[in-house]
């Protein structure tokens, strides 16, 4: 597990600010995600990438950019932050090899807008 | 998109009980269920998954079933510790995403 890390751990921060998390994994996972989990909903994912240069929407893009310029980055903005993204945030990878594949997750971001 | 329905909400149990958590999901596409476990404050971490060409899959004290026809996947635990005590999600994904789709998530406390 200590593969995958994200900074900060915690983040408080004000409406309307740019506030970018970070994941880093070591395992050269293809694969990368990024979900927000809030009490009664889960995980919910945010956005998801294939590879370098390849990112998809997930569930609930909204107010939310990635990018993944390396394999091994994939950060996370949000662009002008609002209370409703007050939650936790996880990354996660897995390989791309074969059909199905366990994803491992980071030790979460938790994020308080005020 | 795919839909998750997880019950129930909350589950208490006696040291020793089974325990069952029950996932429905909408995609018939999907063909990969992992369940998590996550300890409070802790990342979500696998325990056990199936696949749509299993019915079943046991790892000692915890077991997965999959009824493809009705789209619904249990998770059991037998003779259930206190430190099972944790909340559990189960999720699906379909060929070719390998995104999850998450359920809302079981709260289950072994009562010692």
């Amino acid at each position: 597990d200590a593969g995958i890390t994200q900074s900060p751990r915690y983040k408080i921060t004000e409406t309307g600010r740019q506030v970018t998390l970070m994941c880093h994994q070591t395992w050269s996972h293809s694969y990368m995600f990024w979900y927000r989990q809030d009490l009664g909903h889960g995980l919910r994912l945010i956005y998801y990438s294939a590879a370098a240069d390849i990112t998809d929407k997930g569930e609930v893009p909204d107010g939310y950019v990635v990018s993944r310029s390396k394999t091994e980055n994939f950060p996370l903005t949000l662009e002008s932050a609002t209370r409703s993204q007050t939650s936790v945030y996880f990354c996660a990878s897995s390989e791309s090899s074969g059909s199905y594949n366990e994803q491992f997750f980071g030790p979460g971001t938790r994020l308080t807008v005020l | 998109g795919e839909n998750v329905e997880q019950h129930p909400s909350t589950l208490s149990v006696q040291e020793g009980d089974s325990a069952v958590i029950k996932c429905t999901y909408s995609d018939s596409a999907s063909n990969y269920f992992p369940w998590y476990k996550q300890e409070l404050g802790k990342r979500p971490q696998l325990i056990i998954d199936i696949r749509s060409n299993v019915g079943e899959k046991k790892d000692q004290r915890i077991a997965v079933t999959l009824n493809k026809t009705a789209k619904h996947f249990s998770l059991h635990i037998t003779e259930t510790q206190p430190e099972d005590s944790a909340v559990y999600f189960c999720a699906a994904s379909k060929p070719g995403r390998r995104a999850l789709t998450f359920g809302s998530g079981t709260r289950l406390q072994v009562q010692p």
